[in-house]
């Protein structure tokens, strides 16, 4: 079965903490995204990487670190930078060429205790 | 001018009914737009995607209206259902780039 997979899908984390969220993708895309979702904001992009070892900062990407070693892996960090770390959290993986259609994994909702 | 607007933020309609969800955008570049659809705890799911060389696309109940010329795109649930309850979001990108836009989503809900 092809897909994204994202884990866990639920984490809790100590003030202070950093963590990381884990994304795998077997559908053999070049491009992944990672997105933030809070309620009445959308989606908020936060890093993408068009290719291995390489990868742009969105729109919120202060406080996140990511990399991009594997085509078909993309972790975030939250570091303890990210003032307001409690999200759902959201990657994506799209196919190459045009880059526009994305599929998304199941999300990790993340709650700083 | 990145900004997709998107109105309303909830909607309440009866089984049978046509909800219908409209967005805006500025940036003339943007050629792309798609809908997604997500259930709660669930990640988004491409529902349909029009460019804007086309007015109205139709897949199965769902449709979209695209005016160019006012740089409005709506998506309409024909006989909308309860299992279409969810929150539906639109989006926009331009060519060569790897950036979707979102708007801020609709929470639909569909009573029996």
């Amino acid at each position: 079965d092809g897909g994204i997979t994202q884990s866990p899908k639920y984490l809790f984390r100590k003030e202070g903490q950093n963590v990381t969220l884990s994304c795998e993708q077997n559908l053999n895309h070049d491009a992944m995204y990672w997105y933030r979702q809070d309620p009445g904001q959308g989606l908020r992009l936060i890093y993408y990487s068009q290719i291995v070892n390489d990868f742009q900062k969105g729109d919120i990407a202060e406080g996140y670190s990511v990399s991009r070693e594997k085509k078909e892996s993309f972790p975030l960090t939250v570091t303890s930078a990210q003032k307001n770390p409690t999200a759902f959290y959201l990657c994506a993986s799209s196919p190459p060429g045009t880059g526009r259609e994305a599929f998304f994994g199941q999300g990790t909702r993340l709650t700083v205790v | 001018q990145q900004q997709v607007k998107q109105s309303p933020q909830s909607l309440i309609v009866q089984k049978g009914g046509i909800p219908i969800i409209n967005c805006a955008y500025e940036n003339t570049a943007f050629d792309y737009f798609p809908w997604y659809q997500q259930f709660p705890g669930k990640g988004p799911a491409l529902l349909i995607a029009i460019r804007p060389d086309v007015s109205e696309k139709k897949e199965g109940r769902f449709t979209i209206s695209f005016n160019k010329s006012a740089k409005q795109f709506s998506l309409h649930i024909m006989d909308s259902q309860p299992g279409d309850s969810a929150t539906y979001f639109c989006a926009a990108s331009r060519y060569n780039t790897d950036k979707l836009i979102f708007g801020t989503g609709t929470r639909l809900q569909v009573f029996p």
